[in-house]
């Protein structure tokens, strides 16, 4: 099956650091791939749309300053948190499409556990 | 994409089966149904979708109401491993595919 694997599983960093979270699909391409953030004990919520080879579309009250996404390849896209704050500690989730699909199913990674001190 | 509407928890007992209801009045024609899970500190797991007809795989069947309103999913016999949250979510394949979450059902499976 698809397989999409993120790294890494958990970062503990200071406050003012910049965190690079990588997703990649294993044995398929990915023309379309998201991110997620989920909060403890909520549901998840779309950051952004990341598109091989084009700029990302972010979602409504999402800094794209803050949030940079970069698709550089059919099985890599990269999430950069700049300037992480405590506030910006969460669990953030990948998922990526087969590319040319219709209405199949997004394969998800096991998310970063972000922790800003 | 239309909303749909789901039970905040359930319960349910080592090896019976499971019913979780979803309820989306508001779908359209081209709205498929989908559902996923999420067991605890993971990412979201696909389980099943489907558009008009009912579903069969190896995690669980969907059963698609006649009127398309509703949907249930079944898991034949609950395991403890099946505890997590379960999301129904309509997609229309729109928007580049983007699935919109909910809060979702917390299964919770008693040994």
């Amino acid at each position: 099956g698809a397989v999409v694997s993120q790294h890494p599983s958990r970062v503990i960093c200071k406050s003012g650091t910049s965190v690079k979270i990588e997703c990649r699909s294993l044995d398929f391409q990915a023309t379309t791939m998201f991110w997620y953030r989920q909060f403890p004990k909520q549901s998840l919520m779309l950051m952004a749309t990341s598109n091989e080879g084009s700029k990302a579309t972010y979602e409504q009250g999402v800094e794209k300053d803050k949030f940079l996404i970069n698709h550089a390849s059919l099985t890599l896209s990269t999430l950069t948190v700049t300037s992480a704050h405590p506030e910006d500690s969460s669990f953030y989730i990948c998922s990526a499409r087969v590319s040319g699909s219709f209405n199949q199913p997004q394969h998800f990674g096991d998310g970063t556990r972000l922790s800003i001190l | 994409d239309a909303k749909t509407t789901q039970p905040n928890s359930m319960e349910s007992n080592e090896e019976e089966p499971v019913h979780l209801p979803c309820n989306h009045s508001t779908i359209s024609g081209t709205d498929y149904i989908h559902w996923y899970r999420q067991l605890p500190s993971q990412g979201p797991e696909y389980v099943i979708h489907g558009l008009t007809s009912n579903v069969n795989n190896r995690m669980a069947s969907l059963a698609i109401a006649e009127d398309r309103k509703s949907s249930t999913l079944i898991l034949h016999r609950a395991t403890l491993r099946d505890a997590a949250v379960y999301y129904c979510i309509l997609n229309s394949g729109g928007s580049n595919y983007k699935l919109t979450f909910g809060k979702g059902t917390l299964l919770t499976v008693n040994p």
